[in-house]
């Protein structure tokens, strides 16, 4: 188990510009979650998966935002034409979830921060 | 919907005294409350949560917290403070019955411990 990975660690990028972000869960976790933090505030909701499946999307996350999780495992979040607005810390996180309804705790990525200049 | 507040941005206290920092919520029905704690340039590491069962959980670190249910309160303790347990410290909820398991989290404490 070496825990949920994220990369890069550090993205900057003019306005404009796209970016994509990559999240590798904790290999046997079946669920996984991608939140926003901004400075001096908690980590918000985006987004989460089951397998493969994207079963909810705050509104949060507008039209220029994307996730996928294309085979189940490893998952994207792109961000086109980004905004100022857009610099913070993308959290990964992860968890599994058994058919007795049992769910773990989230288990979270170092995050990868992007700032848009 | 789902809430948290905590209502201390940071808790300042003395090596070896005991620490307490302050967690509400709000949710519609049974609440699963969690703890966890960043370090700068981190994720969150989860320290305890609640599901049900006995109020008080205790958790990593020595960490323990007190579920109340009559004050909608999550209060985060420790009996002995260490330098080292500063850091920044959240809240976060999540309603029994969504099925997206998702936490909904509090804005965060920043914990000072002082030699």
């Amino acid at each position: 188990d070496t825990g949920v990975s994220q990369d890069p660690r550090h993205k900057i990028t003019k306005r404009g510009q796209n970016v994509t972000f990559r999240c590798d869960p904790i290999s046997e976790h079946n669920r996984l979650y991608w939140y926003r933090q901004t400075l001096g505030q908690g980590p918000e909701f985006l987004t989460y998966f089951q397998n493969e499946a994207q079963l909810e999307k705050s509104r949060l996350l507008s039209d220029r935002f994307s996730a996928e999780r294309p085979k189940g495992s490893f998952s994207t979040l792109e961000i086109q034409r980004t905004e100022q607005g857009d610099s913070a810390m993308y959290l990964c996180a992860s968890s599994t979830h058994d058919r007795e309804g049992n769910n773990s705790p989230l288990h979270f990525g170092n995050g990868t921060r992007l700032t848009v200049t | 919907a789902q809430s948290v507040a905590q209502p201390e941005d940071q808790v300042n206290v003395a090596e070896g005294n005991p620490l307490t920092v302050k967690c509400t919520y709000s949710v519609s029905g049974n609440p699963y409350l969690f703890w966890y704690v960043q370090y700068p340039n981190r994720g969150l590491q989860f320290l305890l949560k609640y599901i049900t069962g006995d109020n008080l959980v205790k958790g990593s670190y020595g960490f323990e917290a007190e579920f109340n249910k009559s004050q909608t309160s999550f209060h985060l303790k420790k009996p002995s403070a260490l330098v080292s347990d500063s850091a920044l410290y959240f809240c976060a909820v999540r309603d029994g019955r969504d099925s997206s398991y998702k936490l909904i989290f509090g804005s965060g404490t920043r914990l000072l411990v002082r030699p």
